[in-house]
C-alpha cells in the first residue's frame, strides 16, 4: 500500500539559512497535517491543510509557512534557521471519512541546524 | 493544562508476558478520538491503535488492545505476548471533535523489552 512521502530524509542547514520539506500524501486523502519532535520530545502540531486550504494552525513559528499544491502535496518553508529548528517533522495525511479519521505519518524528515 | 498524560517515562517488560502503557486524557468535547503510536530508535511514527469516544467496546488489533475507560478519562495500551521488536517509544494521542483535527502527543513511554 501507498505510504506518506517525505523528502528529503536528511537535511543539514546553517543558522540563518532556509529550508523547504516536502510531503507527497496518500493518494486521495485531502488532508495534510505537519507535526515537529524535538530531540527527545513528543511530536507538536505545526499546520494542517484541508483540500489545499489552511485549516489548523498550532505553534508554527512566523518564520516557517507551508501551502498545499493542486496535486495534494504539501510544503513546509523554514527561514532564518535556529539551532532549536533542529528536529524530525513529520508530515501525516488522512482521508475524510466522517469522524474516524486515522492519520498516517509519514518517515520523518531530520533536519539539523549547525 | 496537559491534555495527554502518561506517567510511565519507562517500562520494562520480560519476553512474552503482557504490559499496560497508561494513559489519561481531559477533554469537554463529547467527539474525540484516541490513537496510540509505537516509534522505534530509526523514528518512525507507527499506528497501533484507536478508539473512539462513541465506541462501545474496547478496540483490539492483534496483540494491541486497549483499555478505555470513559468515566476515569483513560485509554491504557495492553500489549500481550510482548516480543523483543516491541522495544520502543509508546505515545497516546487525542483528537478532540469530529473530522480531521490535530492531534495532540502525550511525552510518551518507553518501554523496554528483557530476554
Amino acid at each position: 500500500a501507498a505510504g506518506v512521502i517525505q523528502s528529503p530524509r536528511h537535511l543539514i542547514k546553517e543558522k540563518r539559512e532556509t529550508a523547504t520539506l516536502k510531503c507527497y500524501p496518500i493518494p486521495r486523502h485531502d488532508t495534510v497535517y505537519w507535526y515537529q519532535q524535538g530531540p527527545g520530545q513528543d511530536p507538536q502540531f505545526l499546520i494542517s491543510f484541508y483540500e489545499k486550504m489552511q485549516s489548523d494552525k498550532g505553534s508554527i513559528p512566523d518564520r516557517f509557512s507551508a501551502q498545499q499544491f493542486s496535486d495534494y502535496h504539501s510544503e513546509l518553508n523554514m527561514s532564518s534557521l535556529e539551532l532549536g529548528d533542529s528536529a524530525l517533522y513529520f508530515c501525516a495525511s488522512s482521508p475524510d471519512r466522517g469522524s474516524y479519521n486515522e492519520q498516517f505519518f509519514g518517515p520523518g524528515t531530520r533536519l539539523t541546524v549547525l | 493544562a496537559q491534555k495527554i498524560t502518561q506517567t510511565q517515562p519507562g517500562m520494562f517488560v520480560q519476553e512474552k508476558e503482557a504490559v499496560t502503557l497508561d494513559c489519561t486524557y481531559d477533554t469537554s468535547d463529547p467527539s474525540y478520538g484516541l490513537f496510540w503510536y509505537k516509534q522505534p530508535s530509526s523514528g518512525e511514527m507507527i499506528f497501533l491503535i484507536y478508539q473512539g469516544s462513541y465506541d462501545q467496546q474496547n478496540a483490539t488489533e492483534g496483540r494491541y488492545s486497549l483499555n478505555f475507560q470513559k468515566a476515569r478519562k483513560s485509554a491504557n495500551l495492553v500489549i500481550s505476548a510482548s516480543q523483543l521488536g516491541d522495544s520502543a517509544m509508546y505515545f497516546c494521542a487525542m483528537r478532540e471533535g469530529p473530522g480531521n483535527t490535530p492531534l495532540v502527543f502525550g511525552k510518551g513511554t518507553r518501554l523496554s523489552v528483557i530476554a
